[in-house]
């Protein structure tokens, strides 16, 4: 079974740090770019970062540019987002993603994604 | 980037057709042939509907369809089912940024 697993949540104080992990299971995960997309309480998806299938093309959305680092191990089949300098805004469950298509960022669309980890960012 | 716009919420009744917008711009929507819809029920995580403005996934009922025109895609979903109740999400690669950006989200009711 295709399956995606994220872990790490928690909560955390402003300014804190945490590190989230997602294990995959099922596929070829070095053949596949990944992405973090997230979704704070009650609002909508926004997408954090994405990680080619080499890591050598990494991107991430403005705002969480020079806080959040995305990382993956192909040997161990598990990504990861290091996340500094929390912040409020940043509470939002937070879903790995896989990334399927032909070839280029742009093509790509999440067609596998975990159940999700809950980050909470409060004093 | 700003959000795709889409409107906040649709219905239909069993049987009918609804049809969601997703406005973007020459930089996201319009300029790539890359737009996917994502389904999302209260409590789980999204499932991808349609990628590629208007392919759909195995497994995902050949009621729902995509397509595109200019910067405004769309998401039309025949022969609604009570199970078809959920939040919609479009999304596209901005490549001004290289980011990916998503749609405001639609709540679809089956009245």
């Amino acid at each position: 079974e295709v399956q995606l697993v994220e872990s790490g949540g928690n909560l955390a104080q402003p300014g804190g740090s945490l590190r989230l992990s997602c294990a995959a299971s099922g596929f070829n995960f070095n053949t596949y770019s990944m992405n973090w997309v997230r979704q704070a309480p009650g609002k909508g998806l926004e997408w954090v970062s994405y990680i080619s299938r080499r890591s050598t093309t990494i991107y991430y959305a403005d705002s969480v540019k020079g806080r959040f680092t995305i990382s993956r191990d192909n040997a161990k089949n598990s990504l990861y987002l290091q996340m500094n300098t929390l912040r409020d805004e940043d509470t939002a469950v937070y879903y790995c993603a896989r990334g399927a298509g032909s070839g280029t960022p742009a093509s790509d669309a999440f067609d596998i994604w975990g159940q999700g980890t809950m980050v909470t960012v409060s004093s | 980037q700003s959000a795709l716009t889409q409107p906040p919420s649709a219905s239909g009744s069993p049987g009918q057709s609804v049809t969601i917008s997703c406005t973007g711009t020459s930089s996201d929507v319009g300029g790539y042939n890359y737009v996917s819809w994502y389904q999302q029920h209260p409590g789980k995580a999204p499932k991808l509907m349609i990628y590629e403005v208007s392919k759909r996934p195995s497994g995902v009922p050949e009621r729902f369809s995509g397509s595109k025109s200019g910067n405004t895609a769309s998401l039309t979903v025949s022969g609604l089912q009570a199970e078809d109740e959920a939040d919609y999400y479009c999304s596209s690669f901005a490549g001004s940024n290289n980011n990916y950006v998503f749609g405001t989200g639609t709540t679809v009711t089956v009245l």
